[in-house]
């Protein structure tokens, strides 16, 4: 079954620019039936949805986040990237990756990866 | 973009007791596209329920959801002690694509 992890820097100085990477096993990223996310969670708090990739480098981006967002993707190492630049304390969260399908219909996310956390902080 | 609002914030109920979530959109949701996690302290969410109604792999028949338009709910007919966790809605219809809140399921 496919798996999902994350990986990256815990701790980015803010105006910096947060890179997280997420590997995917167990399947090929270059599916053409999914669609690869990025979800956030700060402290205590909820969800929220910072994008998605197709593997032919199609994205989608939230509005709140989109100037500051770029999701790319790498299939020859089975991985795809978030880069959020100009960070804030406000970006301190765990970060998780999850895939979703590619049609509308079967949008949920599932599988997830167990997340990292990421500290903004000089 | 759709605001979900969920409701009770809190759920405070004994084992064996009935829960049920309400996830409220602020504009109905296309073709009943909606999900509902779970998300246990220092874990990933997980899926429970998608298309409104239809149980992820692996859920057990405990759980069930319901509901079109604006209105949903996640019904945990008997709960069990690893079912005192925290439950999300998403709707999957619209990007970009939003959580609610959020509600505490704990043992009272």
């Amino acid at each position: 079954q496919v798996q999902l992890q994350e990986s990256g820097p815990g701790l980015v100085k803010p105006s910096q620019t947060l890179s997280l990477t997420c590997t995917v096993s167990g399947g090929s990223i270059s599916s053409a039936s999914y669609y690869w996310s990025w979800i956030r969670q700060p402290a205590g708090k909820g969800l929220e949805w910072i994008g998605r990739i197709y593997t032919s480098g199609g994205t989608n981006y939230n509005p709140s986040l989109k100037s500051r967002v770029a999701i790319s993707v790498d299939t020859s190492k089975n991985q795809f990237s978030l880069k959020l630049s100009s960070v804030t304390a406000a970006d301190t969260a765990v970060y998780y990756c999850a895939r979703s399908g590619m049609v509308v219909a079967t949008n949920w996310l599932d599988p997830w990866g167990q997340g990292t956390l990421v500290t903004v902080s000089s | 973009e759709i605001v979900l609002t969920q409701s009770p914030g809190t759920l405070s109920l004994s084992p064996g007791e009935r829960a049920t979530l309400s996830c409220r959109a602020s504009q109905s949701v296309s073709s009943s596209y909606l999900a509902w996690y779970q998300q246990k302290p220092g874990q990933a969410p997980r899926l429970l329920i998608y298309g409104a109604s239809i149980r992820a792999t692996g859920v057990p028949d405990r759980f069930s959801g319901s509901g079109s338009g604006t209105d949903y709910s996640l019904t945990i007919s008997r709960l069990e002690p690893e079912d005192f966790a925290v439950y999300y809605c998403q709707q999957y219809g619209f990007s970009p694509y939003t959580f609610g809140q959020g509600t505490k399921v704990e043992i009272k």
